[in-house]
């Protein structure tokens, strides 16, 4: 049972270059999101998904694109790579989902580390 | 505007010692607070999670405890262990906010020999 499995660990990108960050679990998790976490801060909500087919945005949204096509997968997509993007990305799951108090328990994976040159 | 706080930022302990680190939320209507385990380089783990009716939960050396009257919460760790040295992250939902918790900084424990 490999958890939640993030690629690539460390990633150097130059400003306007795109990339995608791969998140994938194997615990049949319906719930999937993404957090960016930078020193002195608390982890921020980018996107999140409640299951296949569905994203929303979370507080960081600007410059990130999602999309849910299958239960396993989250990929985290960077249109246009710019300085503020460097970053400790996490991805992170969890078995069940509520409307009114969102996601339980989460899982996480071990993060990416991306800077932006 | 959802907050949580947490104190102190960091601190430094011997090994053996116990320590409480503190939070304190204004995150309403209160759902769940959950305590996460950060190691340097690794992504949070979760240690306890408490919904309203809870006052104290334990996990091992890690013991929670929850004053949602004055929405307060509490994680103490008892007889430290180097491997206790990490980041612990305090985290809240809301009862509206959908699918989004509000993250606390962290507090940054450093425990030594």
């Amino acid at each position: 049972n490999a958890g939640v499995t993030q690629t690539p660990k460390f990633q150097v990108l130059k400003t306007g270059q795109s990339m995608t960050l791969q998140c994938a679990q194997d615990m049949n998790h319906e719930y999937m999101s993404w957090y960016r976490q930078d020193p002195g801060m608390g982890l921020r909500l980018i996107h999140y998904s409640v299951g296949a087919g569905i994203t929303d945005q979370g507080e960081v949204p600007n410059g990130y694109n999602v999309s849910r096509s299958t239960t396993e997968d989250f990929p985290l997509r960077l249109l246009s790579a710019a300085p503020s993007q460097t970053s400790v990305y996490f991805c992170a799951s969890s078995y069940s989902y509520n409307s009114r108090s969102g996601a339980n328990v989460l899982t996480f994976g071990a993060g990416s580390r991306l800077t932006v040159l | 505007k959802n907050q949580v706080e947490q104190s102190p930022q960091s601190l430094i302990i011997l090994e053996g010692k116990n320590c409480t680190l503190q939070c304190n939320y204004t995150v309403s209507p209160f759902s769940n607070l959950r305590w996460y385990k950060q190691d340097t380089g690794r992504g949070p783990v979760s240690l306890t999670i408490m919904t309203f009716s809870e006052n104290t939960k334990s996990n091992g050396r890690y013991t929670a405890t929850l004053d949602a009257d004055t929405k307060q919460s509490s994680l103490h760790i008892t007889a430290s262990q180097l491997s206790d040295s990490a980041s612990y992250i305090c985290v809240v939902s809301a009862n509206t906010n959908a699918g989004k918790s509000t993250f606390g900084d962290g507090t940054t424990l450093t425990v030594k020999p």
